[in-house]
């Protein structure tokens, strides 16, 4: 099964200042998702990455795709508020069920 | 566009009931659905593919008599807890498949307490 590890659990930042997200896995990645969830609520689709080398941005938040390294991360450029939340890394099984890592909690402080 | 709607939001029941749960397609078709648990503070499981017209197949160590998957159209799927306790209390969310392959929208998940 697919095994997808993310780094770190948890973050703590301070507003205005960058984070990263690592999601690493265990077999080749064909396809990466990453998702933002809030406690208790439904995922909110960030990016979809599906080739070697593949970045993607929308407003502050890029993730890339390295295939050689089976690992995808996401950054945050000048955090705000509203980028506090759980974020997922998913990634298919059989090119169609995802599987998710466990998540990382992004705290952003005033 | 692409929009799964999840219900109910919260719903609270007595031990030894079951509770339906519904995930609809609003503008597209989804063949596929899947329906996945999440437990506080952890990611989420996937516990079966719902699969429109025929049965579900359920992950490895999920009970099928206990969550009962129905998906007789291409915008209606249900998960059905049966029998419920304590420990079924969980957030259950479903996800489909946005055609074609353009990835996977979730619902607003369930919150389901058993009393």
């Amino acid at each position: 099964s697919q095994e997808l590890e993310q780094s770190p659990q948890s973050l703590i930042v301070q507003e205005g200042k960058n984070l990263t997200i690592n999601c690493t896995s265990s077999k080749t990645l064909y396809g990466l998702y990453w998702y933002k969830q809030k406690y208790g609520e439904g995922l909110i689709f960030l990016m979809m990455l599906q080739k070697g080398g593949e970045e993607k941005s929308h407003e502050k938040i890029t993730a890339k795709l390295d295939e050689k390294k089976q690992q995808s991360s996401l950054h945050i450029t000048a955090s705000q508020p509203s980028h506090a939340g759980i974020y997922l890394c998913g990634a298919g099984i059989n090119d169609y069920k995802l599987s998710f890592g466990a998540g990382t909690t992004v705290t952003v402080r005033a | 566009g692409a929009v799964v709607s999840q219900h109910p939001s919260r719903v609270i029941c007595k031990s030894g009931t079951s509770v339906k749960i519904e995930c609809r397609s609003l503008d597209f078709q989804a063949t596929t659905m899947f329906w996945y648990r999440q437990f506080p503070k952890q990611s989420l499981m996937l516990m079966a593919t719902s699969n429109e017209g025929s049965k579900a197949t359920y992950e490895q160590g999920v009970e099928k008599d206990k969550f009962l998957i129905n998906h007789a159209s291409l915008t209606l799927s249900t998960l059905t807890v049966t029998s419920a306790h304590p420990e079924d209390s969980s957030f259950y969310i479903c996800s489909a498949r946005i055609p074609p392959n353009y990835g996977y929208t979730f619902g607003s998940g369930t919150r389901l307490t058993v009393v």
